[in-house]
């Protein structure tokens, strides 16, 4: 079946530096791509997706381009802020994976000031 | 616009006891999810409805485990009886109808699950 593998986490940094979480996943066909944020005590909100390959979505500074050649959905950000600390989720929808969205274990990063 | 609304946030039960989720959904989503959330795992779907029917139940324990959906709008998730290993988040999302991908999925803030 179809999976989502990101990063062993926690992930720590510093006010203004550069930000990458891996994500690779396993599908059939074309999934559609996606980055969820979990911020303390409130739900999943979706941050970005890419539903088709070499699309890049974005959103509030963040990144991730679709790469169907290295299986690949890595999300990055070039100056992260305290705020922005939060678990992150990599998912993928489609394929086996019809009508659901199946995720990856989630990485939780913090950033300091 | 209202978000997809839980309830209760938090629920502490004993074993073998039976306890009651409900989700209710943004207005005019026609799909409801609802995934549990180990702690430090991502979500797993459990249940999808699309309007009152369950057309994805495949992970659903169905041992213990019920839900309904009735009118098509809000939907309950009952556990009976619990066990120690479903303390857990249950997620419930809407979304406006399944897709590959091009429907968002809206999560609420989720029910968490302690059973002592």
């Amino acid at each position: 079946g179809d999976s989502v593998t990101q990063m062993e986490g926690p992930v720590t940094l510093s006010e203004e530096a550069f930000l990458t979480i891996n994500c690779t996943y396993t599908a059939t066909g074309y999934p559609s791509l996606f980055w969820y944020v979990q911020y303390p005590g409130e739900g999943l909100q979706l941050l970005l997706k890419a539903t088709k390959a070499d699309d890049k979505g974005s959103n509030k500074g963040f990144e991730a381009t679709y790469r169907k050649e290295t299986t690949s959905f890595h999300l990055e950000k070039g100056s992260v802020q305290v705020s922005d600390s939060a678990v992150y989720f990599c998912a993928l929808s489609g394929g086996t994976s019809y009508g659901k969205l199946t995720f990856g274990q989630g990485t939780i990063l913090t950033v300091h000031p | 616009e209202a978000g997809v609304v839980q309830s209760p946030r938090y629920k502490i039960i004993e074993k073998k006891q039976p306890v009651a989720f409900w989700c209710n959904p943004i207005s005019g989503h026609n799909t409801l999810y609802w995934y549990l959330q180990n702690l430090g795992q991502g979500p797993e779907l459990l249940i999808r409805y699309e309007n009152e029917e369950a057309v994805d139940d495949s992970q659903l324990p169905k041992d213990r485990f019920s839900a309904e959906r009735l009118k098509g709008v809000d939907s309950t998730l009952k556990i009976q009886p619990a066990e120690l290993g479903d303390s857990a988040v249950y997620l419930c999302a809407s979304s406006p109808r399944t897709g590959e991908g091009s429907y968002e999925q809206y999560f609420g803030p989720g029910t968490r699950l302690t059973v002592t």
